[in-house]
């Protein structure tokens, strides 16, 4: 397995602000993901976090909107920009090591946008 | 998208009750992950499957891989307030850049 943390745990913005959010895992991984789980809803991938190069991202999210940045094997950041109310959700980052085929999550951000 | 078909959406039992869930798709998979997420928390793996026919036990918890590769169970038995949660299924197609499909979850709870 893997023990990630993330920052902030929650957050509460203001409408049209940006929050960054941060992933740190506890030995290198290969794969860095980030998800968005809308209330009451399953988790929806936003893009997969490549180190060195930019990220991957999922049909409906742009990197204008949800810039990330990689810059090593064990950290990763997610920034959801222009917040707007819809924006509120829990942000998610998840990693995979090489070989195996299984995801472990971090314990999320809530993020309220007013 | 694609999707995994978890229902029903919500599931009520007695303590001490077994309970199983099933989660179907159209299409096949190579691998089958089971998560249990809390409240404000994030989901934790329970059981992964990597093989059709793969029986797997984690305590008071038993998962299968279908034989058709479209399905998996979960099965919870003699259950205890702590068990209650949404319970994802997850599955995985093979290839480098193969990404998880998630349900859309259970959420169980227990009466004590």
């Amino acid at each position: 397995s893997a023990v990630i943390s993330q920052k902030p745990s929650r957050d509460i913005c203001q409408r049209g602000t940006s929050l960054t959010i941060q992933c740190q895992v506890d030995s290198q991984v290969t794969m860095m993901f980030w998800y968005r789980q809308q209330p009451g809803q399953s988790l929806t991938l936003i893009a997969t976090a490549n180190q060195g190069s930019e990220a991957t991202y999922e049909s409906g999210f742009v990197i204008d909107k949800f810039p990330i940045s990689r810059p090593n094997l064990t950290f990763s950041t997610l920034t959801v920009s222009n917040l707007s109310p819809e924006d509120s959700s829990i942000y998610l980052c998840s990693v995979e090591r090489t070989g195996t085929d299984t995801q472990y999550f971090g314990p999320g951000t809530r993020l309220t946008v007013l | 998208g694609q999707q995994l078909n978890q229902s029903p959406q919500s599931m009520f039992i007695q303590e001490g009750e077994d309970v199983s869930m099933n989660c179907t798709s159209s299409s096949i998979f190579n691998t089958w992950l089971w998560y249990k997420q809390d409240p404000g928390e994030g989901p934790v793996l329970l059981i992964a499957l990597y093989k059709a026919g793969e029986l797997t036990s984690n305590g008071r918890l038993t998962a299968q891989f279908g034989i058709t590769r479209k399905d998996s169970f979960l099965n919870i038995s003699a259950s205890i307030p702590s068990d209650v949660g949404i319970y994802f299924c997850a599955g995985r197609h093979t290839g480098a850049n193969s990404k998880l499909t998630f349900g859309k979850g259970i959420t169980l709870s227990v009466r004590p």
